[in-house]
């Protein structure tokens, strides 16, 4: 089906391993985004992209890693993960990122760190 | 930096009643104000976006919003609730940076009651 989906939908791992989140788009859109969501916090941007091989630090940015080889494909790594880290994450992208344009989320992944 | 605020983590009304979600925002700049909506279990989807044009912006649903600049406001409207309106309701702002790297509020719950 076409869209951005992510995967996995739920995923528990433990202090200190590597996790890593995916996040793939059908409609070649220019910019993909990171954000986690968090209870009194909203929505924030841990990091972006505005094409292949471009990518920026958002506001939380410390602790994770990101690649963008292909256009559709943006994984998010939590190279030791932490209790703090524990939330929900939304991938979402948009096509020239333009602030006329819609932005379209994914349906998050939930990540628990014990 | 700008940023959004939400009045209320959670508001309640019955079914047929008038919806208010207020939302305040700082910028020094312009703003492009948007707000999302969320409901269980997906991702955040666009109801309505103020883009500088007119300042009363009529969304999806039937929600709107007015923007108002002497009060840095930009509260969400719906003259009459249904059940299916219940969610979570995201104002963001924009960054002037020219692309949609949004700063998000905290988040406002809508319960109705039959």
């Amino acid at each position: 089906d076409a869209g951005i989906t992510q995967s996995p939908r739920y995923k528990i791992t433990e202090t200190g391993r590597q996790v890593t989140l995916m996040c793939h788009q059908t409609w070649s859109h220019s910019y993909m985004f990171w954000y986690r969501q968090d209870l009194g916090h909203g929505l924030r941007l841990i990091y972006y992209s505005a094409a292949a091989d471009i990518t920026d630090k958002g506001e939380v940015p410390d602790g994770y890693v990101v690649s963008r080889s292909k256009t559709e494909n943006f994984p998010l790594t939590l190279e030791s993960a932490t209790r703090s880290q524990t939330s929900v994450y939304f991938c979402a992208s948009s096509d020239s990122g333009k602030l006329e344009e819609k932005l379209f989320f994914g349906s998050g992944t939930q990540l628990s760190v014990l | 930096a700008q940023s959004v605020t939400q009045l209320g983590s959670h508001v309640s009304v019955s079914e047929g009643a008038l919806v208010l979600l207020r939302c305040n925002y700082s910028s020094s700049v312009p703003p492009y104000l948007f707000w999302y909506v969320q409901y269980p279990n997906q991702g955040l989807q666009l109801l309505l976006k103020y883009t500088s044009a007119a300042t009363l912006v009529k969304g999806i649903n039937g929600f709107e919003a007015e923007f108002k600049k002497s009060e840095t406001s930009f509260h969400l409207t719906k003259p009459s609730a249904h059940m299916s309106d219940a969610a979570e309701y995201f104002c963001a702002v924009s960054e002037d940076t020219g692309f949609q790297k949004l700063v998000f509020g905290t988040g406002t719950r809508l319960l109705v009651s039959p």
